[in-house]
Order: structure tokens, then C-alpha cells, then sequence
């Protein structure tokens, strides 16, 4: 069975603060992560995937297989970084029936105070 | 196209009666999944469609939740018979079949079972 584990429920740091949000799995194959965010009365939304190792808002994630974490970083939190976060796995089969169907971690709450 | 749509937004049932939520996916979007969110937790996945055919279930659904997706565009879920654990928000979300795992989340209807 996959899962999706993320220790923290609430982390709060200060502006300009360095912040990891972190994220453990356990999947038997080869999984796809990724972070969603919902920032404050608004939707859920991608944030970032692993496969496209790209920066987004400042975030960073590296999937580290021998550790299976993908942990969430920031090495300058924003106020505007406040919300709630929430790691995701998917089948990496990208033909199977299963691919982007998605396992959510219970979430964290990142506080940016000023 | 404004997003995912849902309707109700709320919905407050007696135990024992029948629901039925409204999902109206991004118009271009042939993948469609419907989430059960609970207070404390993620996302939690219940079924997803591609076009109109339900390609995956989950095994925590219970026989008292169906969905449907008749002409590939909205889909309803029904609960019948709903309990008190029922209560929770249900989400939306749909997806471009070859980008499942970008999905664009609905704002989600907040059933509950009083």
C-alpha cells in the first residue's frame, strides 16, 4: 500500500527564515511526488513535481529514493508562503490506470510571520 | 471557463437520507475525480473517470456511494443512506488524461449528516 507521511502539522518561521517542509513515503514502485498548496480561501493547486526539478515560487523539492522523502524547501520563506501544504504520490506508470491517481499526505500548516 | 464548479457548496442531511453532489469539470478536461476530505486530514482518493467510463474505485468506498459521469462532461456522487461519519468535504478535481497528475481542484461541498 502506498503512503504519504508528513510529521509536522504546523510549522512557523519568520520572514526570511529558511523553511523544509518534510515528506516521507512508502510506495513498492517507482512513484511520482509532488507538492499541492492551498493558500487561504483559495483552491488546492500544484505546486511542484519531482520529474521537472524546477524551482517554483522559490520551492524546491529533491526526491531522495534511499530515503524516500521528498521534503519541501525555501531558503527565504515570504509572508505570502503562508498556507497549507500537502505532499502527493502517484503511480509512476505512466500507462497504468493508477497514474495521477493521488495519495495526499495529512498536511502542514506553514506560518510565515513578519 | 471559470474552473471546477460544485454544487451544493453545503449541505446539511439527516442520517438515513439520500445526496447527490454536482462536479463540473474544466470543459476540456476528460479526467474527472471526486476526493473525500475530513477535518485533520488530506485529500482522500474515491473514484476517477476518464470520459465517461469509471476507471477506478476505491476499496474504502462502501456500496452506498455511487458516481456517475453519463456524457463524459459533469458527474454526480450519491450517497445513499448517509451515517454521521459521512460528514466531510468532498472535493473535485479534473485533469488532462496525459497531465493526471496536474489537477485542478474544485472548491469542494461540505456535507453534513446531523
Amino acid at each position: 500500500a502506498q503512503r504519504v507521511t508528513q510529521p509536522e502539522k504546523l510549522l512557523s518561521v519568520f520572514k526570511g527564515a529558511p523553511v523544509e517542509l518534510k515528506c516521507n513515503y512508502s510506495y513498492s514502485g517507482s512513484p511520482e511526488l509532488f507538492w499541492y498548496v492551498q493558500y487561504s480561501r483559495q483552491r488546492l493547486q500544484l505546486l511542484l513535481r519531482h520529474i521537472s526539478r524546477e524551482s517554483i515560487k522559490g520551492f524546491t523539492a529533491d526526491l531522495n529514493k534511499g530515503e524516500t522523502s521528498f521534503h519541501l524547501k525555501k531558503p527565504f520563506a515570504q509572508e505570502e508562503d503562508s498556507a497549507m501544504y500537502y505532499c502527493a504520490l502517484s503511480s509512476g506508470n505512466a500507462g497504468g490506470t493508477s497514474y495521477g491517481k493521488l495519495t495526499f499526505g495529512q498536511g502542514t500548516i506553514l506560518t510565515v510571520h513578519p | 471557463d471559470t474552473g471546477v464548479s460544485q454544487d451544493p457548496r453545503h449541505k446539511i442531511t439527516k442520517r438515513g437520507q439520500n445526496v447527490t453532489f454536482r462536479c463540473d469539470p474544466i470543459s476540456e478536461h476528460n479526467r474527472l475525480y471526486w476526493y473525500r476530505q475530513t477535518l485533520g486530514q488530506g485529500p482522500e482518493f474515491l473514484t476517477y473517470f476518464q470520459n465517461e467510463a469509471q476507471l477506478e474505485k476505491s476499496r474504502l468506498l462502501s456500496d452506498r456511494f455511487s458516481a456517475e459521469r453519463p456524457k463524459g462532461s459533469f458527474s454526480t456522487l450519491e450517497i445513499q443512506r448517509t451515517e454521521q461519519g459521512d460528514s466531510a468535504m468532498y472535493l473535485c478535481a479534473s485533469s488532462l488524461a496525459y497531465r493526471p497528475y496536474e489537477q485542478y481542484f474544485g472548491p469542494g461541498t461540505r456535507l453534513t449528516v446531523t
